[in-house]
């Protein structure tokens, strides 16, 4: 069964306008932690933001947010004052905790591919 | 720059061919993964090692061997290559199997013909 589902495969934002890229995951697990990555076109994976599952805040690293919605099991992304260099494909990805036979395993979404236009 | 260093770039493969794909990090991590990524399918998670000594299936091992040579490398062997494994091979590691992140080598974009 899909852990982790990215319902928009594609998105088009307008330059200095925020964003919000979906995510929901499933888990039974108590402790779990979820990730965001930006890959562009060149290919690497770059690390955006982390939420512990017992984070009472919702994480913000810059310009990127985590919505973070425990009890809808839905962590999305929010970019704000897009740019152009925000164009990439994003990927949502989980950690579950030891209870789960996935513990230590990354596990990821299809991806949202994000095209900033000027 | 420390991280995670993966050879080579790219590669093209005749249908049976075998080739090893390497993969070192320098972070004094204990774990280490071999993802694939194919378009609209995200990454999928080949083979772990989750410590030095251990390895184990992911979720597509079929067809490949992984050998964690020590701490540092980690190496993805291709036997008999086929043209569905034509895609980009992802290394990376962690500091342990908790919820931490994971740092990505560049990639390898292997085309099987």
């Amino acid at each position: 069964a899909q852990k982790i589902t990215q319902t928009q495969p594609g998105m088009f934002v307008q330059e200095k306008e925020a964003v919000t890229l979906d995510c929901t995951y499933d888990t039974s697990d108590q402790s779990y932690g979820l990730f965001w990555y930006k890959q562009p076109s060149s290919g690497e994976m770059i690390f955006l933001i982390y939420q512990g599952s017992y984070d009472e805040q919702n994480a913000t690293e810059g310009r990127y947010s985590l919505n973070f919605q425990k009890a809808r099991k839905s962590a999305n992304l929010v970019i704000s004052a897009s740019q152009l260099g925000d164009s990439a494909m994003y990927f949502c990805a989980m950690r579950e905790g030891l209870l789960s036979d996935s513990w230590g395993k990354l596990q990821f979404g299809a991806g949202t591919q994000v095209v900033v236009t000027p | 720059n420390a991280g995670v260093t993966q050879t080579p770039k790219f590669q093209v493969l005749k249908t049976g061919q075998s080739m090893t794909l390497q993969c070192a990090q320098d972070m004094n991590h204990n774990s280490m993964y071999w993802y694939r990524q194919d378009p609209g399918m995200g990454l999928r998670l080949i083979y772990y090692s989750a410590s030095e000594g251990t390895t184990d299936k992911g979720e597509v091992p079929n067809g490949y061997n992984v050998s964690r040579l020590n701490k540092r490398e980690f190496s993805l062997r291709l036997e008999s290559a086929a043209p569905s494994q034509t895609s980009v091979y992802f290394c990376a590691s962690s500091r342990g199997q908790g919820v931490y992140g994971y740092t990505f080598g560049s990639g390898t974009r292997l085309t099987v013909v």
